[in-house]
């Protein structure tokens, strides 16, 4: 059982440039989300999904696109990319199912924008 | 809308003491799930307990325990016999429940253990 997996584990953009962060999850959840956290700020919500083909913006949305085609996979998009988006990502997921909500979460992506 | 509050940004702890994390939250909804989750140094986010708003019992996880102060909005973190492992990032977070549950962090608190 994989869980939640985020790949890649690491990159480096220069600015202007574009790249999909990419998770999927094999648990069937239907909720699945993006954060970023960085230094003193704690984990901020980018987007978030209740299901496949349905989606919608958290706290901070600007420069990031998601789309959920299927259940298990919600990929990230950096449309241009920017030194203030120099983060830590996390993709988690979960589910309302038993009365569960506890989010798994991937082991994280660190993204470096020069 | 939901905050999430953590004031203390570092705290310490001698191994095998006690100590206590401070979060509080601030929501108009009466249907909500409160989680604590560890982040250690290999930045894995682990979920330490959760307290389900209408249970007035603490939830009690071996060595943690939470004192859930519903009318104050109240929902500290108690780790007994604090152990090197230990050491790590803490986070508070709040959810509500319903078509839109998403979760708010606060800002993290960060653990250290002294042998």
């Amino acid at each position: 059982n994989a869980g939640v997996t985020q790949t890649p584990k690491f990159q480096v953009l220069k600015t202007g440039q574009s790249m999909t962060l990419q998770c999927a999850q094999d648990m069937n959840h239907e909720y699945m989300s993006w954060y970023r956290q960085d230094p003193g700020m704690g984990l901020r919500l980018i987007h978030y999904s209740v299901g496949a083909g349905i989606t919608d913006q958290g706290e901070v949305p600007n420069g990031y696109n998601v789309s959920r085609s299927t259940t298990e996979d919600f990929p990230l998009r950096l449309l241009s990319a920017a030194p203030s988006q120099t983060s830590v990502y996390f993709c988690a997921s979960s589910t309302s199912v038993a009365l569960s909500y506890e989010q798994y979460f991937g082991p994280g992506t660190r993204l470096t924008v020069t | 809308a939901q905050t999430v509050t953590q004031s203390q940004p570092e705290m310490s702890v001698q191994e095998a003491e006690t100590v206590t994390l401070s979060c509080t939250y601030d929501t108009s909804e009466s249907d909500y799930y409160l989680f604590w989750y560890k982040q250690p140094p290999s930045r894995q986010m682990i979920l330490v307990i959760r307290q389900e708003a209408y249970k007035q019992q603490n939830a009690t996880e071996n060595r943690f325990s939470v004192n859930f102060q519903k009318a104050a909005k109240s929902f500290s973190l108690k780790i007994s016999d604090s152990q090197l492992g230990d050491a790590a990032m803490y986070f508070c977070a709040s959810l509500l429940t319903g078509a839109n549950s998403k979760l708010t962090f606060g800002k993290g608190i960060t653990l250290s253990v002294r042998p």
